[in-house]
């Protein structure tokens, strides 16, 4: 079936490093997606999101880059901080499937002193 | 902008009883908001869809009479969860699309539920 994963489970960083989370997605009809930012006990929040029509996307500190061609999202962060480390999800929205988002499995950041 | 409220934050209830859980769009219409469930360390799982005046839409495997969605107004959607069990024990989060982008979801903090 169809699925949206990421190859880390678990990420560790030195803060001021960049680090970057990877996700793979199978549906080449997903024409969406988002970053999430989960921390502990709390809700997902909105990060960055990027079209299809798109590679590359930019905002405070954060990247997303689509690579359509083998189906991969990347979420990269710069100058990583202590308040970075949570687990980030990519999430996809199907063309045509409604405004239904599927989660990838999510990787857990964690930013070392 | 895009702020959603859930209440209650946690909740433990006894076994077989009913719990309802309020998710609110605080300064924004939605017309649809969506219901997940998330275990520990897993990703979420969409639960139903909810849109405003209209029954909710399941998704596969979720009980409809037992994880009851109403969407009366256009910033108020609730999950009751009837005759809850331990396995019902979980993180119940909404979200909601603004107006403005009916592709992103902004979420709720999220209600912990604990069954004993």
């Amino acid at each position: 079936g169809e699925s949206v994963g990421l190859h880390l489970p678990t990420l560790s960083v030195q803060e001021g490093d960049n680090s970057i989370i990877n996700c793979a997605y199978s549906n080449s009809a997903s024409d969406y997606f988002i970053w999430y930012k989960q921390e502990s006990g709390k809700g997902p929040q909105f990060i960055i999101d990027i079209r299809s029509n798109m590679d590359k996307r930019q905002g405070q500190r954060v990247t997303v880059l689509l690579n359509k061609t083998v189906k991969h999202l990347s979420l990269q962060i710069a100058a990583t901080q202590p308040g970075d480390s949570a687990v980030y999800f990519c999430a996809e929205k199907l063309t045509g499937g409604g405004n239904k988002l599927t989660f990838g499995t999510g990787t857990q950041l964690k930013v070392e002193l | 902008g895009a702020v959603v409220s859930q209440h209650p934050s946690w909740v433990i209830c006894k076994s077989g009883t009913s719990v309802k859980i309020e998710c609110r769009s605080l300064d924004f219409q939605a017309t649809t908001m969506f219901w997940y469930r998330q275990f520990p360390k897993q990703s979420l799982m969409l639960m139903a869809t909810s849109n405003e005046g209209s029954k909710a839409t399941y998704e596969q495997g979720v009980e409809k009479d037992k994880f009851l969605i109403n969407h009366a107004s256009l910033t108020l959607s609730t999950l009751t969860v009837t005759s809850a069990h331990p396995e019902d024990s979980s993180f119940y989060i909404c979200s909601a699309n603004t107006p403005r982008s009916q592709e992103t979801q902004y979420f709720g903090p999220g209600t912990r539920l604990l069954v004993l």
